[in-house]
């Protein structure tokens, strides 16, 4: 029971251009948002989150947009740097747990 | 301590062996998760503690799996009869509460490999 999906399992941007990436969901109950960034052998670490009651939420060069009636949200990174490179997860939070999409691994060219 | 801890951080085990996967939360954080991932995948649920109780338990896959925390602070993941199916990496977070505002912080996860 996939409620949470990254339909795009890689990603591959060019220094300095923006990185989207995509999330949907099907549960209407969720109402947090939130996205996480790993790195190979440690844990997902936060980036941004979102309440359900927003559309937008900014923190430096990370922007996450929801779009309720569409069950969609996506996360900018502007501009995009090596660094970046890991693998993203879309999370999403009811009352009683947090499910996560399958990931998208960003890859930033120098 | 100053994040979660989760231990060991790697444990081999044979088939049909019981193992304990014990996690520490962030102090005063009364919820805790549970996933497991596999190479290749996203973090799939499997237990929601809010204090000492599981809120939810849907995602454990059978009854050789169950966890506990007796005093709603540290939690032990408990497989028993393990098959080589149960090899992954199993992660623990915890966050302040269940509700809006509130992240989840991830230990470095327990790699468990069943040979």
């Amino acid at each position: 029971d996939q409620q949470v999906k990254q339909n795009s399992p890689s990603l591959s941007v060019q220094e300095g251009r923006i990185s989207i990436l995509n999330c949907d969901y099907t549960n209407s109950m969720f109402d947090y948002f939130l996205w996480y960034k790993k790195y190979p052998a440690e844990g997902p670490t936060f980036l941004i989150s979102i309440s359900s009651i927003k559309d937008k939420n900014e923190d430096g060069r990370f922007t996450v947009f929801l779009n309720k009636s569409a069950k969609h949200l996506s996360l900018h990174i502007v501009p995009s740097q090596p660094g970046d490179s890991a693998v993203y997860f879309c999370a999403a939070k009811d009352r009683n747990d947090m499910r996560f999409g399958a990931g998208t691994r960003l890859t930033v060219k120098p | 301590g100053a994040g979660v801890s989760q231990t060991p951080s790697n444990k081999v085990t044979e088939k049909g062996k019981y193992v304990e996967l014990r996690c520490d939360p962030i102090s005063g954080h009364t919820a805790l998760y549970w996933y497991r991932q596999s190479l290749g995948q996203g973090p799939e649920f499997l237990i929601y503690f809010q204090g000492t109780g599981a809120a939810d338990d849907s995602g454990l896959p059978n009854d050789r799996f169950f966890a506990v925390r007796p005093e709603g602070s540290v939690s032990t993941l408990k497989i028993q009869r393990t098959e080589r199916g149960d090899s992954a990496v199993y992660l623990c977070a915890s966050s302040l509460n269940a509700g809006q505002g509130t992240e989840a912080f991830f230990g470095q996860g327990t790699r468990l490999t069943v040979v």
